[in-house]
């Protein structure tokens, strides 16, 4: 069965500095999104894409979380600088139809931790 | 309030018996509704999906519809200790799909 993929898997980074997360979703979805889940409550919209154009971003802290899927395929989502409360799991998804329609499969998630 | 509310948990039930999980919602025009499982420190994982009112079964799970009174839930029979993890549930249609908080599950042997 065709799987979402993310890295790295874990990342640990000091405070103030750059990190990047990277997602290439099923073949073929051209709905991606990028969730992030803090301990103990649902995944929370960030980002969502179709195909290169990002669609919702209204929950994203654009002072230092970028996004970008310049080809329509991979994405990368870059956080800088990091701060103490960006600690989390950071998801990506794909999706056959757009917005809240269609089922959502998750690649297997970065766990970011900021010391 | 919340747009989609579950109780946190944790829910525990006997090995074997019938485990029953709610939520409600408050967008009436919300069309779409989703359960996922997450094990603890992995992604969620879809389980059931269900667009109208009423029941839809796969396996031992069924997926339970009321628009009318806003809810949803998910029952799980002859529950297994594998069935222990975090229940999201997570509605969609036209706007962004919102999930809620989950609710924990424990089976007991």
């Amino acid at each position: 069965e065709a799987e979402v993929a993310q890295s790295p898997r874990y990342k640990i980074t000091e405070k103030s500095q750059a990190v990047a997360f990277w997602c290439d979703p099923i073949s073929g979805h051209a709905t991606l999104y990028w969730y992030r889940q803090i301990l103990g409550q649902g995944p929370e919209l960030l980002v969502q894409f179709q195909d290169e154009s990002v669609v919702d971003d209204s929950q994203l802290p654009k002072d230092r979380f970028s996004a970008e899927r310049l080809k329509g395929v991979d994405s990368t989502l870059k956080i800088q600088p990091a701060e103490l409360g960006d600690s989390a799991m950071y998801l990506c998804a794909s999706s056959l139809a757009p917005q809240g329609y269609s089922p959502l499969h998750f690649g297997n998630g970065t766990r970011l931790t900021v010391t | 309030q919340k747009e989609v509310e579950q109780n946190s948990g944790p829910l525990s039930v006997p090995e074997g018996a019938i485990a029953s999980l709610n939520c409600t919602y408050s967008d009436r025009g919300s069309q779409s509704f989703f359960w996922y499982r997450q094990y603890s420190g992995k992604s969620p994982e879809l389980i059931m999906s269900i667009y109208s009112n009423g029941d839809k079964e796969d396996g031992r799970f069924t997926a339970q519809l009321n628009k009318a009174s806003q809810y949803v839930s998910l029952l799980i029979r002859d529950s297994q200790p594998s069935d222990s993890a975090t229940y999201l549930c997570a509605k969609g249609g036209a706007q962004k799909l919102v999930f809620g908080q989950g609710t924990r599950l424990t089976i007991n042997p």
